[in-house]
């Protein structure tokens, strides 16, 4: 299956700023997840918006989605150092099944 | 909740012999596990999905007799990379969804294959 895109695929950020990762996908979906993943690690699920949904907050996270442009994009505000780490997209197409197609992830890296 | 957990988190073998990776859910029943498989800087690849007490079921372009995945119970899937090749050398990711829940997958921590 075609994987969606995320851009930018690299970001370097000072701590304290906010970072905006994108992610674009193809078909039509159920649901969309990002995920983080340190270096050679598992994977972390961060937060799932819904088809219908169009934003969604989690802490310093917000989601928004607009299935007209089959895009997402995920916020993080005032950035840590510990949120360096790849951040992926995925995203559910829904008929069973459950399975997630991910994105091509954003590296992001938080400087003190 | 929602542990899984995989082992070896890492496994060097010889050209030719065959690995096995257990994928499992600690305090959850999962009926559906899910194989991936991601190359260095890469994203993930869903390779198949494993389904409890029946065959798997591989996505396009993954040989099942060279992945041979085996989910004989509610907590434990297995994938063996049978006569590996240096080209298998990636790090192998489960996930599992709880068989009563939000069908929200949870991962395992990955296991690093390094064929030689």
């Amino acid at each position: 299956s075609q994987q969606g895109e995320e851009d930018p695929q690299a970001l370097s950020i000072q701590e304290g700023e906010n970072a905006t990762m994108n992610c674009s996908y193809k078909t039509s979906i159920n649901n969309l997840q990002w995920y983080r993943q340190n270096s050679g690690r598992g994977l972390v699920h961060l937060i799932l918006i819904r088809s219908n949904e169009r934003e969604k907050h989690s802490g310093r996270l917000r989601v928004t989605l607009d299935t007209s442009k089959k895009s997402s994009s995920l916020l993080i505000t005032a950035s840590r150092a510990a949120d360096t780490a790849s951040y992926f997209c995925a995203t559910d197409a829904g008929g069973g099944g459950n399975k997630l197609t991910f994105g091509t992830g954003t590296q992001l890296k938080v400087e003190l | 909740g929602a542990v899984v957990s995989q082992h070896p988190s890492r496994v060097i073998c010889k050209s030719g012999t065959s690995v096995k990776i257990e994928c499992r859910s600690l305090d959850f029943q999962a009926t559906t596990m899910f194989w991936y498989r991601q190359f260095p800087k890469q994203s993930l690849m869903l390779m198949a999905t494993s389904n409890e007490g029946s065959k798997a079921t591989y996505e396009q372009g993954v040989e099942k007799d060279k992945f041979l995945i085996n989910h004989a119970s509610l907590t434990l899937s297995t994938l063996t990379v049978t006569s590996a090749h240096p080209e298998d050398s990636s790090f192998y990711i489960c996930s599992a969804i709880r068989t009563s829940g939000n069908y929200e997958q949870y991962f395992g921590p990955g296991t690093r294959l390094t064929v030689t």
